[in-house]
């Protein structure tokens, strides 16, 4: 069965910290890794990996795909309060389906 | 450009009861997937729908039923509920079927008392 484990599943931090959240995945049939930002609904898209070695970054964030080893990192540098959210990975299947973990749960203190 | 968007935002049903959840896609995409996010947990993957049919499904029970109209909205289903299927119901649009980004609406919070 296909699975997706984030670890660790809480983390708090203090703001200008930086931190590592971890994504390991088991997948018969993978196309691509999506990590999402879910700060009170609706997650919003960060980054989209299908190849490995190759890093995703955009300002204080950024990811990497390792689909020898499977799994996945975001790194978040000098957090602020705003990073505060839970951040979910996932993967995306041959049919277009994504298969979530459950989530990391990040709390940035001032 | 608006965004996916799904109504209503909160509902709250009895056991037993049937329920109704609407989304429609961002400007541009045809292909629609449902989600259910219970409490402390990642999203679910229920069904996907494009070109008015269901294409994929993921482990959940016949109760739950859906449709896509032909300007690509969408609809959710769920007879019968049971107190388990209070949850975030998560509505998803991508481009087409080929395309691995999914954008997410705002959700649906559905209370079953």
């Amino acid at each position: 069965e296909d699975k997706v484990v984030q670890s660790p599943l809480s983390l708090v931090v203090h703001e200008g910290d930086t931190v590592t959240l971890n994504c390991s995945y088991e997948v018969t049939n993978f196309r691509s890794l999506l990590w999402y930002k879910q700060e009170k609904k609706a997650p919003t898209f960060l980054f989209m990996l299908t190849s490995s070695g190759i890093e995703k970054k955009s300002g204080r964030l950024s990811s990497i795909l390792d689909k020898k080893e499977l799994f996945s990192i975001l790194n978040i540098t000098a957090t602020q309060t705003g990073d505060s959210a839970i951040y979910l990975c996932s993967f995306n299947n041959a049919g277009n389906m994504l298969t979530f973990g459950g989530g990391t749960r990040l709390m940035v203190k001032p | 450009d608006a965004g996916v968007t799904q109504s209503p935002t909160h509902l709250i049903k009895t056991r037993g009861q049937q329920v109704t959840l609407r989304c429609s896609p961002k400007s541009g995409h045809d292909t629609v997937s449902w989600y259910q996010q219970a409490l402390g947990q990642g999203p679910q993957f229920i069904f996907q729908y494009y070109e008015e049919e269901e294409r994929q499904r993921g482990n959940f029970p016949d109760r739950f039923s859906g449709h896509q109209f032909p300007n690509y909205s969408s609809e959710l289903n769920v007879n019968a509920l049971l107190l388990g299927d209070s949850a975030l119901y998560l509505c998803a649009s991508s481009l087409d079927r080929r395309s691995y980004e999914q954008y997410f609406g705002p959700g649906t919070r559905l209370t079953v008392t």
